[in-house]
């Protein structure tokens, strides 16, 4: 069962817009996510992380927001840049677990 | 730090094989994880261990395979009798524990197998 969901696989923009991507997840129990960057032939890297107590984090060009009511959270870039084309992951987790559960992805390209 | 490294890069094998992957985690990492990443999906689970200790198998990994993590360094996942499903990335990932801290996972580049 997929607990967490990318609905939208692709995304393109136009280099110094906002990118806004988006993840919905099931299990009301997750308190703690995650967005992970993925280049070809490369592993995940961690990007930004929000713990189920706020609602926003920011991180430079990253904000993440968190609607828990609607067991949702969105990823936001700006400005957009060349260099953030790749694969963008949603994953959750529980406190005191140990796995992280993953979206399938969505493929972000940024237009010059 | 010189992050996760996995060996090999890419394994093309016949099915009905076996294969052996390895993972070196970061040296101070006392958690280590293999997830398995199919095409057009996210990482999935497969297994983790605290040190040399395999804490949870996921209904994922099959009899056919085995990870172990000898003395808490590096891991091996081996997969007997390959199957054409077993066709995955392969990807090992580490972290440092301390108390209930949620703690975010390095990833290694993975170990891209293609079963034949």
């Amino acid at each position: 069962d997929q607990q967490v969901k990318q609905n939208s696989p692709s995304l393109s923009v136009q280099e110094g817009r906002i990118s806004i991507l988006n993840c919905d997840y099931t299990n009301s129990m997750f308190d703690y996510f995650l967005w992970y960057k993925k280049y070809p032939a490369e592993g995940p890297t961690f990007l930004i992380s929000i713990s189920s107590i706020k609602d926003k984090n920011e991180d430079g060009r990253f904000t993440v927001f968190l609607n828990k009511s609607a067991k949702h959270l969105s990823l936001h870039i700006v400005p957009s840049q060349p260099g953030d084309s790749a694969v963008y992951f949603c994953a959750a987790e529980l406190s005191n677990d140990y796995k992280l559960s993953f979206g399938a992805g969505t493929t972000v390209t940024v237009r010059a | 730090d010189t992050g996760v490294s996995q060996d090999p890069r890419h394994k093309i094998t016949k099915r009905g094989q076996n294969v052996t992957f390895r993972c070196d985690p970061i040296s101070e990492h006392n958690r280590l994880y293999w997830y398995r990443q199919t095409l057009g999906q996210g990482p999935e689970f497969l297994t983790y261990f605290q040190n040399e200790a395999q804490l949870e198998k996921s209904r994922l990994l099959s009899d056919r395979f085995s990870a172990e993590r000898p003395k808490g360094s590096f891991s091996t996942l081996e997969i007997q009798r390959t199957e054409q499903g077993d066709s995955a990335m392969y990807l090992c990932a580490s972290s440092l524990a301390v108390g209930g801290i949620n703690e975010k996972l390095f990833f290694g580049s993975g170990t891209q197998l293609s079963v034949l």
